[in-house]
């Protein structure tokens, strides 16, 4: 059965530097991959979603992923962070449903 | 405009007291899903349906039922709910199944607690 491991619990960032947070997947076959974004009080968004093709994948609000085979992961990333990415993460593979991480908290101090 | 509601909100009841908490999507979608959201475990899948009258469990269907009778509506029962299922409730819905992956649309969620 496919699983995701988000080794980071909580991550804290200051504003303007760079985020990764990181992703591993056990999936037999070809997975297919996303990240969510959770803000306070809201529903999931979807950042980002990878199927196959190009191994780094853009997303909404300035987020990228970059699938890595050999590792099993897929690590979400953004070059400059604001205080309005300040949410909850998570990382999901798909077979015939949804199995999601356990997530990540993003703290971004001023 | 496009989306995926849930009734009530927020809800306190008592243990033993059925309650449901309805799901609609407007975007004709053939797949809806339950989760729950607990601190520390991510999202967990309560049930599924790929379609009209037709609906699975997931990884966590004890306690709960579910009914699709109609495409646009995908109904979460507690018939005899316990503390134990307290927790944040999203529904989902997406296009259809067909062996293709889709992104899959949430609600806004509603936070049950069960005293």
């Amino acid at each position: 059965a496919q699983s995701v491991t988000q080794p980071d619990i909580h991550i804290t960032v200051s504003e303007g530097a760079s985020l990764e947070l990181r992703c591993n997947y056990s999936y037999g076959a070809t997975p297919y991959l996303f990240w969510y974004v959770q803000s306070p009080g809201q529903g999931l968004q979807l950042l980002l979603k990878y199927f196959s093709g190009d191994t780094l994948v853009q997303g909404i609000k300035g987020f990228e992923a970059e699938f890595k085979r050999s590792q099993s992961s897929f690590n979400l990333r953004k070059p400059s962070v604001h205080w309005s990415d300040a949410a909850e993460y998570f990382c999901a593979v798909e077979d015939y449903k949804l199995s999601f991480g356990a997530g990540t908290t993003v703290t971004v101090r001023a | 405009e496009a989306q995926v509601t849930q009734n009530p909100r927020y809800l306190i009841t008592v243990t033993g007291k059925k309650l449901t908490v309805t799901c609609s999507q407007n975007m004709n979608h053939e797949y809806m899903s339950w989760y729950r959201q607990d601190p520390g475990l991510g999202l967990r899948q309560i049930y599924y349906s790929m379609n009209v009258e037709v609906t699975d469990k997931g990884d966590v269907p004890e306690g709960y039922k579910v009914s699709r009778k109609e495409k646009r509506n995908f109904p979460l029962i507690l018939e005899s709910p316990s503390p134990n299922q307290t927790s944040l409730y999203f529904c989902a819905s997406s296009l259809n199944r067909g062996g293709v992956t889709d992104t899959q649309y949430f609600g806004p969620g509603t936070r049950l607690t069960v005293l």
